[in-house]
């Protein structure tokens, strides 16, 4: 079936502008995860949705990130003000209910110039 | 999470063994060890987990001594396609948040 699918694979946008990274997870899972790769680095925990609720946003740098998942299956990451220091890989993950397996997607690669 | 050491690359070649050995002293008591593998412009994926002694599956073997402070993924007879960046992660089962050390670059060469 149908993996993880992210949305747009690449981004570029100027410094001060908002951008939205979309994500599809596998029809039926329940969680959901948002994770941010810089070059050279693991992925970084972001926020996790069980069903439309954010379990846990501990891992957001800041309040210009945000996420929803208003019907329990598409998420969007939201990025107010970018900045240069937000160039990265922004990953998403689902799995079934949450702590089973993560499958994650090909993730968005967003340039801030 | 208890927080993991690996190399940061290995080199090898078709058909080699590999073995990428994981340092965790402070694995706690409901700690499990999972292995994930990530692939250039993809997200990573799920190889193997394990809790003691030796787990194996189509993929890999993961080897966790009696200690459990450290533990060793082997792939046998690598090929050009498992060149990829691996990740040792700790923590206990269920747990929602990843966390991502900097894992190891395996180069496999013909």
């Amino acid at each position: 079936g149908a993996g993880v699918s992210q949305t747009p694979s690449n981004k570029v946008t100027e410094k001060g502008k908002y951008v939205e990274l979309r994500c599809d997870p596998i029809s039926g899972h329940t969680a959901l995860y948002w994770y941010r790769q810089s070059l050279g680095q693991g992925p970084e925990f972001l926020i996790y949705f069980q069903g439309t609720g954010a379990a846990d946003d501990s891992g957001l740098p800041n309040d210009r990130f945000f996420a929803v998942r208003p019907e329990g299956s598409v998420s969007t990451l939201k990025i107010q003000r970018t900045e240069r220091g937000d160039s990265a890989v922004y990953l998403c993950a689902s799995s079934l209910s949450t702590g089973d397996e993560q499958y994650f997607g090909p993730g968005t690669r967003l340039t801030v110039t | 999470l208890a927080k993991t050491t690996q190399p940061i690359s290995m080199d090898s070649y078709e058909g080699q063994e590999v073995n990428i050995t994981c340092s965790h002293n402070n694995i706690a008591t409901n700690d499990y060890i999972t292995w994930y593998q990530q692939f250039p412009s993809q997200g990573p994926r799920f190889i193997i987990q394990g809790y003691k002694t030796k787990v194996t599956n189509e993929v890999a073997s993961l080897f966790i001594p009696a200690d459990r402070k450290s533990s060793t993924l082997s792939l046998p007879r690598v090929s050009l396609s498992d060149t990829a960046v691996y990740y040792c992660l700790v923590g206990a089962t269920g747990f929602q948040k990843l966390v991502f050390g900097t894992g190891t670059r395996l180069l496999v060469s013909p």
